[in-house]
């Protein structure tokens, strides 16, 4: 149980494209995701807390304009990285919370994206 | 504020010796703390977390942590270690302040020699 899942698993896209990441719990509803971005040999950076049915809160420093969050369901969120460029590259995560006595995130496998 | 170190960078350890990787956390309020590990172009694995109760706690692939209040630690350990167990891991802890956000830890690679 507490399965999540990301897709695509990695992208190369052009800059000025924009990019969207699926992030959906498989087997329980979410009310709340959160978006991590990671760099080389670094911890995780936490970019936004989705919420569903709400608007999603941006952690310090991160453009919502730049990257577009939706949690259109209890079971996906979805994170747009709108107009990429190449500094965008990176490996992004997605996590499920778990709520209740069971309190914990479940991870997706990430994604990588290249911006070329 | 809520924190959590990880002293180090790298542990090295040789296979079927007991391995420990450390842990300590600053948090206001009862600590709610986890272990997760990732392997290479991977996400984060849970391992085992704390919330409540005993103050060893048992997770997946026979690792174990130990809460320790007094010393607000929490150091992950597995009595035997495997090649397989080399990854990097993470230490967390859930933020306190109802946002139900966790703080990471930098992480420390195990390296299991044969």
């Amino acid at each position: 149980g507490a399965v999540v899942s990301q897709h695509p698993s990695w992208v190369i896209c052009k800059s000025g494209t924009s990019v969207k990441i699926e992030c959906r719990s498989l087997d329980f509803q979410a009310t709340t995701m959160f978006w991590y971005r990671q760099f080389p040999k670094q911890s995780l950076m936490l970019m936004a807390t989705s919420n569903e049915g709400s608007k999603a809160t941006y952690e310090q420093g991160v453009e919502k304009d730049k990257f577009l969050i939706n949690h259109a369901s209890l079971t996906l969120s979805t994170l747009t990285v709108t107009s990429a460029h190449p500094e965008d590259s990176s490996f992004y995560i997605c996590s499920a919370r778990l709520p209740g006595v069971q309190e914990t995130q479940y991870f997706g496998p990430g994604t990588r994206l290249l911006v070329l | 504020a809520q924190s959590v170190a990880q002293p180090e960078d790298q542990v090295n350890v040789a296979e079927g010796n007991p391995l420990t990787v450390k842990c300590t956390y600053s948090v206001s309020g009862n600590p709610y703390l986890f272990w997760y590990v990732q392997y290479p172009n991977r996400g984060l694995q849970f391992l085992l977390k704390y919330i409540t109760g005993d103050n060893l706690v048992k997770g997946s692939y026979g690792f174990e942590a130990e809460f320790n209040k007094s010393q607000t630690s929490f150091h992950l350990k597995k009595p035997s270690a495997l090649v397989s167990d080399s990854a990097l891991y993470f230490c967390a802890v859930r933020d306190g302040t109802g946002t139900y956000k966790y703080i990471f830890g930098t992480g420390t690679r195990l390296k299991v020699l044969a």
